[in-house]
């Protein structure tokens, strides 16, 4: 089945820097890949995906990139904010199973004033 | 709408013990299911279920069970309650044709 490895596992930077956040997927079939963001005690909550037939993807300060061959695909947040501190997880959908999230063990963002 | 609603928030169980920890939704979305959420391993898929009448595995389906009566509720069964299950539990439904995940405000479950 599936596998996500997410890295790193935490990950501090400086107000006003980038942060990006890596993953790796086992599943050559995956055609989906979301990103959410859960904030401390707070649910999980969408903020961006990609899917297989797209390189890229940008909302404002947000971008997902997707690499097929290699069978990763990454976070990038530019411009952080203080807001922005929070656990973030990746995860990838097999084609078979178009419901079946399987996640990576999440980032703990962490973006210091 | 309430969106997905789980009960209780917060549960201490004694090892042995059962209980049911619950879901609804009031979107009317066809698939629904339970993830366990742990230090350092993320979000584990316990079961889920794409309509009523219909459930399957995830990733760690021991010890849990599930049925889905309904479209609206999709409750979590610990029959004998286990130091090992103490987690966080989301319930999250989507429906026919997407893949974005609503989730549910969690349940913190200790089993002593």
């Amino acid at each position: 089945g599936e596998n996500v490895e997410q890295h790193p596992s935490t990950l501090s930077v400086q107000e006003g820097d980038s942060a990006v956040i890596k993953c790796t997927y086992s599943d050559s079939a995956s055609n989906y890949f979301p990103w959410y963001k859960q904030e401390l005690g707070k649910r999980p909550q969408l903020i961006i995906d990609i899917r297989s037939n797209v390189g890229e993807k940008k909302d404002q300060r947000i971008a997902v990139t997707l690499n097929k061959t290699a069978k990763h695909f990454s976070l990038h947040i530019t411009e952080t904010q203080p807001e922005d501190s929070a656990v973030y997880f990746c995860a990838a959908v097999p084609r078979d199973s178009s419901y079946k999230l399987i996640f990576g063990s999440g980032t703990r963002l962490l973006v210091r004033p | 709408n309430a969106g997905v609603t789980q009960t209780p928030k917060f549960q201490v169980l004694k090892t042995g013990q059962s209980m049911t920890l619950q879901c609804a939704q009031d979107m009317n979305h066809e698939y629904m299911s339970w993830y366990r959420q742990d230090p350092g391993m993320g979000l584990r898929l316990i079961h889920y279920s794409v309509g009523a009448g219909i459930t399957d595995q995830g990733e760690v389906p021991n010890g849990y069970n599930v049925s889905r009566s309904t479209t609206e509720d999709f409750p979590l069964r610990l029959l004998s309650a286990a130091p090992s299950q103490t987690s966080v539990y989301f319930c999250a439904s989507s429906y026919f044709g997407s893949e974005k995940l609503f989730f549910g405000s969690g349940t913190q479950l200790s089993v002593l």
